[in-house]
């Protein structure tokens, strides 16, 4: 059980944006930089954002992140089919002495 | 390019060990360190250690300490992670990540290595 919680889908058309959440606490999000991860199905992750809101070359300015208090945000505009993926966000746990993932956000383009 | 590949698919049976390589390139070796995170089979990401390719320097997951060790070989830009003891639920893709200091963001990923744990 992680200690990062995120809805478990989020879907929109072609085009629209989407908001991914990721709920925490002082021990992590709050007090440490999140990043976010894509996963495509059956390959391994790839980073997208870092530092709470900052993009790998590469990376295009549709994934935004930010972050408030113990709560971050991945966001995605211009929803393309490519984008079809689970997302991860993830940080350490000052508490736990551990970096943590989020439960993953399936993202399903209609 | 910077790169990681991983050893091929592994078939262990519960009680043995697995050990799984991690190649880098691309890069130099022992200015980053590498993560491991492995992936049950339909399940999210979980977390493993870190190891620093400079000095040695490992950080484990708590639920993993007795069991996993994690090793480099500078002289061929290699990383390890080893684990004993294995359970069935050990079964998962583990995944070998370049990342500058522990709790730091993983840049760079292998492809992932199998390991199934059956009878």
């Amino acid at each position: 059980q992680s200690v990062l919680t995120q809805p478990p889908s989020v879907s929109a058309a072609p085009g629209q944006k989407v908001t991914i959440s990721c709920s925490g606490s002082s021990s992590n999000i709050g007090n440490n930089y999140v990043s976010w991860y894509q996963q495509l199905p059956g390959t391994a992750p790839k980073l997208l954002i870092y530092d709470n809101n900052k993009r790998p070359s590469g990376i295009p300015d549709r994934f935004s992140g930010s972050k408030s208090g113990t709560s971050a945000t991945l966001g995605i505009t211009g929803l393309q089919t490519g984008d079809e993926a689970d997302y991860y966000c993830g940080t350490w746990d000052s508490s736990l002495s551990s970096y943590v993932f989020g439960t993953g956000t399936k993202v399903t383009v209609l | 390019q910077v790169q990681l590949v991983q050893s091929g698919a592994e078939v262990k049976k519960p009680g043995a060990s697995v050990k799984v390589s991690c190649k880098a390139s691309g890069y130099t070796f022992t200015s980053y360190g590498i993560s491991w995170v492995r992936q049950a089979p339909g399940q999210g990401l979980e977390w493993m250690g870190w190891i620093s390719a400079y000095n040695g320097n490992t950080n484990y997951a708590q639920k993993l300490q007795g069991r996993v060790t994690m090793t480099t070989d500078t002289s061929t830009s290699t990383a390890y992670m080893e684990l004993r003891s294995l359970r069935s639920d050990d079964t998962a893709v583990y995944y070998c990540a370049r990342e500058e200091d522990y709790g730091d963001y993983a840049d760079y990923w292998g492809q992932g290595t199998l390991v199934t744990v059956s009878s």
